[in-house]
């Protein structure tokens, strides 16, 4: 069975400051893995997907991703933070063979300035 | 520009009425899933379609349904309100072999 464990239900950073944000997942083949974002009280936006192309995957406002097979690992990084990336962030798998998505249960990303 | 709605944003209903959640997207996607969205818990798959006339259950589907008319619609309907579904539904859909799902606006329901 596939699933995916974000490590941090929350995260703070200050402004201009990188961020991590942690997603471990599981699966007996090779996943496809996304990270959503959801600002409040909106629908999710796609930020970045990875389907077994280049490992480090770049997304949407400077994010990006890097998978990592033997820990089997997919965080999202940002070298700097905005005030306008305070979200909740949602890693993502889809599981073999069907056009289902597993969610995590989120990190919710606070910036400071 | 091709786009996925939902209605109503909110409602309020009372326990025991049935309600129907509409989702319409213009993507002319075959494949359209509802979730619904807790805290603690992400989103969880409720029901999901992979065409016309085609429907199947997800990990939390007791007291949901949906039908499947046509390729541009998947209702969702509540036979009997509970207070346990008060929540914030999402519906998405998404293209043959496209990996992407496009999430609509989402319906935030709250039952009495």
């Amino acid at each position: 069975a596939q699933s995916v464990t974000q490590l941090d239900s929350h995260v703070s950073v200050s402004e201009g400051t990188p961020v991590l944000l942690r997603c471990n997942y599981s699966s007996s083949y090779s996943p496809s893995l996304f990270w959503y974002v959801q600002h409040p009280n909106k629908g999710l936006q796609l930020l970045l997907k990875y389907t077994s192309a280049a490992t480090l995957v770049k997304g949407i406002n400077g994010f990006e991703a890097e998978f990592k097979k033997s820990e089997t690992s997919f965080h999202l990084t940002k070298p700097s933070a905005h005030m306008s990336d305070a979200a909740e962030y949602f890693c993502v798998v889809r599981t073999s063979g069907t056009y289902k998505y597993i969610f995590g249960t989120g990190t919710r990303l606070k910036v400071l300035a | 520009d091709a786009e996925i709605t939902q209605s109503p944003r909110h409602k309020i209903t009372e326990t025991g009425r049935q309600v129907t959640l509409a989702c319409h997207q213009t993507w002319n996607h075959n494949n359209m899933f509802w979730y619904r969205q807790d805290l603690g818990h992400g989103l969880r798959l409720i029901h999901y379609s992979y065409g016309v006339q085609d429907t199947n259950k997800g990990e939390v589907s007791d007291g949901y349904s949906v039908s499947r008319s046509n390729t541009e619609d998947l209702p969702l309907t509540l036979e009997s309100a509970a207070s346990s579904q008060t929540s914030v539904y999402f519906c998405a859909s998404s293209g043959d072999n496209q990996e992407t799902q496009y999430f609509g606006p989402g319906t935030r329901l709250l039952v009495l």
